[in-house]
């Protein structure tokens, strides 16, 4: 069974530093993008950016690029999120998904599975 | 940038109805990368069509997509109660990568 567990909820003040994670198991975490999507109090999905655990490939959404960092390690199949500075606007609701498998003669690009969700709370 | 855009913003409907959302993009998408996802309260989103009308695993066959170019909709045949939740449609382009869209609110009337 594919799962994907993301971190508890974290309560921050603005200015600290944070990384949130995503293991995933019941599949080959390597060969699978993962992607991580916000949704702010009350609103709707944003993706954030993606990665691909197997090189580390990276890509932002123009809105993230800078504001947000996302690595992974597939030695123990997990990917994170990571912010340096911490804003009262980054409060909201985390999500990690794996990206549907993509092979050179077929691809998607949906989420197929995804994790339970990590609350940030910003607050001074 | 691709833009999603989703009508109605609310639908209210009784249970055994039928559901009839859309979904517009400012410019044409590849059928193969809209996707469509619900989320109930308090849960993470979850697939249920991918390349506008396949059926993800596991959900029943009153939920059904459609669509190409701009213009895509998901039908949900006979509402049940489980169904009531919040819709989005989601998209892939090479530029933009993935956009969603920002959802309909699909309530008990």
């Amino acid at each position: 069974e594919v799962q994907l567990v993301q971190s508890g909820a974290e309560v921050k003040k603005p200015g600290e530093s944070l990384q949130i994670s995503c293991k995933g198991s019941g599949y080959s975490f390597s060969n699978y993008w993962i992607g991580w999507v916000r949704q702010m109090p009350g609103k709707g999905l944003e993706w954030m950016g993606i990665i691909y655990p197997g090189d580390s490939d990276t890509r932002y959404s123009p809105s993230f690029q800078g504001q947000v960092t996302i690595s992974a390690d597939k030695s123990i199949t997990t990917a994170y999120l990571q912010w340096s500075s911490l804003k009262a606007s980054d409060t909201a609701m985390y999500y990690c998904a794996r990206h549907s498998y993509c092979s050179s003669a077929s691809c998607y690009n949906d989420f197929d599975h995804w994790g339970r969700g990590t609350l940030v709370t910003v607050s001074s | 940038e691709i833009v999603l855009t989703q009508s109605p913003g609310t639908l209210s409907l009784s249970p055994g109805e039928r559901a009839t959302l859309s979904c517009r993009a400012s410019q044409s998408v590849n059928s193969r990368y809209l996707a469509w996802y619900h989320q109930k309260p308090g849960q993470a989103p979850r697939l249920l069509i991918y390349g506008a009308s396949n059926r993800a695993t596991g959900i029943p066959d009153r939920f059904s997509g459609s669509g190409s170019g701009t213009e895509f909709t998901l039908t949900i045949s006979r509402l049940e109660p489980e169904d009531f939740a919040v819709y989005y449609c989601q998209q892939y382009d090479s530029s933009t990568l993935y956009t969603f869209g920002q959802g309909t609110n699909l309530e008990i009337k």
